[in-house]
């Protein structure tokens, strides 16, 4: 079965500092890839996707996600971290070829210290 | 505002009751996904309608069931409930060319 691992739940960082949440998945197919962000009390907003092209993708916001086909993995980045950042993110998979529903990593959830 | 609209945005509700989610997609979006998001178990993908018909399942209880109308709004029903079912519930439409998957803001259900 598909899934979706993200690798660190809880991440604490001081303003400023860079970025990197970890996401792998399992799926050997054509995939969709998206990283979405949720602030408190919000719904899912959508930071960045990659569907083909340039591996490197760049979204809302600052963050940046690279696809690396070999290692299953599109990892989420930003150089400059901001309190205003403080927010849970899910990483997502959309198999294309399938129905198109999104399975989703268990999510991170960010705290920025000002 | 997604364009994505979801009611109630809060319930409240008895063990054993039945209550009714509902979501009215973008104009012109015919895909409605529905999701739960608890603690213990993520983000999890329920079921999908796309112009009126079931088009899959994920892990959706037998206790759920859900419908998508003419009118392409759909409605996700919860019956008998148990503590356990207490989430977020939400629902997405997917546009094919554009970003993708839009959310709404989600129906946050309690049961006491």
């Amino acid at each position: 079965a598909q899934s979706v691992s993200q690798h660190n739940h809880h991440v604490i960082l001081s303003e400023a500092a860079s970025l990197e949440l970890g996401c792998n998945y399992s799926y050997g197919g054509t995939v969709n890839l998206f990283w979405y962000v949720q602030y408190p009390g919000q719904h899912l907003q959508l930071l960045l996707k990659y569907f083909s092209g340039d591996p490197l993708v760049k979204g809302i916001k600052g963050f940046e996600a690279e696809f690396i086909k070999s290692k299953f993995s599109f990892n989420l980045r930003k150089p400059s971290v901001q309190w205003s950042d403080t927010a849970e993110y899910f990483c997502a998979v959309d198999n294309s070829g399938n129905t198109g529903k999104l399975i989703f990593g268990q999510g991170t959830t960010l705290q920025v210290k000002p | 505002d997604s364009g994505v609209t979801q009611t109630p945005k809060h319930l409240i509700t008895a063990t054993g009751q039945r209550v009714t989610l509902r979501c009215s997609p973008r104009s012109g979006d015919l895909s409605v996904y529905w999701y739960q998001q608890s603690l213990d178990q993520g983000l999890q993908f329920l079921i999908q309608y796309y112009n009126g018909e079931e088009r899959a399942k994920g892990n959706i209880l037998e206790r759920f069931s859900a419908q998508q109308f003419p009118d392409l709004h759909s409605e996700l029903n919860l019956s008998s409930l148990e503590l356990g079912d207490s989430a977020l519930y939400f629902c997405a439409t997917l546009t094919r060319g554009s970003d993708g998957y839009t959310f709404g803001s989600g129906t946050r259900l309690t049961v006491v």
